[in-house]
């Protein structure tokens, strides 16, 4: 089975901080996502990389980077949080080979 | 503009009776379509998925139809037990994604099956 780990299953930060959301995938997965979830809008993409140090924006990436610098490994950085990225974090992973996405647990994130 | 729209934010059925969940898209150029169960405190968990050039796929209880001229999916439970309360979303892949395997999801249902 694959299996993605979210390093945080509970954050709390403070506005202006530095965030940083680890994921990490045992599936040699070239593909990985992080997508965050709101009520009413659903999953919406931020960012998503296709290989080591190869990385695509989605379609809410404002605000937020990433790096991936090992192939196992996608960080989702918040670069100087605000109220309005208090969400759920969910990361994915996916081979190149085909099937489903595949998720973590997620990271509730709250910035006071 | 939502590319994937689920238009019915919640639906409540009777144990043993079938769920609709419904999911209509805007892009002709989508080929394949997932859906996803997700449980509170819970990823998303792969449920069941459809290439655009069928119109039909089961697994056990768990049917997705798609019409394609309408650019509808919908997937069927049947017989709804009360473990199928939770979230249900659908995503859609375009045509050039089929490598990184980039969707877009719908903003999810949320099904509760009363005992």
């Amino acid at each position: 089975d694959v299996k993605v780990t979210q390093s945080s299953r509970y954050l709390v930060k403070r506005t202006g901080e530095k965030v940083f959301l680890e994921c990490v995938q045992d599936m040699d997965h070239e593909n990985m996502f992080w997508y965050r979830q709101d009520p009413g809008l659903g999953l919406r993409l931020i960012y998503f990389s296709y290989d080591v140090k190869m990385k695509e924006k989605g379609d809410i990436p404002e605000g937020y980077s990433v790096s991936r610098e090992k192939k196992e490994r996608f960080s989702l950085i918040l670069e100087s949080a605000s109220t309005n990225q208090t969400s759920m974090y969910l990361c994915a992973s996916r081979g190149r080979q085909g099937g489903p996405q595949h998720f973590g647990d997620g990271t509730r994130l709250s910035i006071l | 503009d939502q590319q994937v729209k689920q238009n019915s934010p919640s639906l409540s059925v009777q144990e043993g009776r079938i769920s609709i969940l419904n999911c209509d898209y805007t892009n002709s150029m989508f080929d394949y379509f997932l859906w996803y169960k997700k449980y509170p405190a819970e990823g998303p968990t792969f449920l069941i998925s459809i290439s655009s050039i069928k119109d039909k796929n089961e697994d056990g209880r768990f049917t997705v139809f798609l019409n394609k001229s309408a650019k509808h999916l919908s997937l069927h439970i049947v017989p709804s037990q009360p473990g199928d309360s939770a979230v249900y979303f659908c995503a859609a892949r375009g045509g050039g994604s089929s490598n990184t395997g980039k969707l877009i999801f719908g903003q999810g249902t949320t099904l509760q099956v009363k005992p």
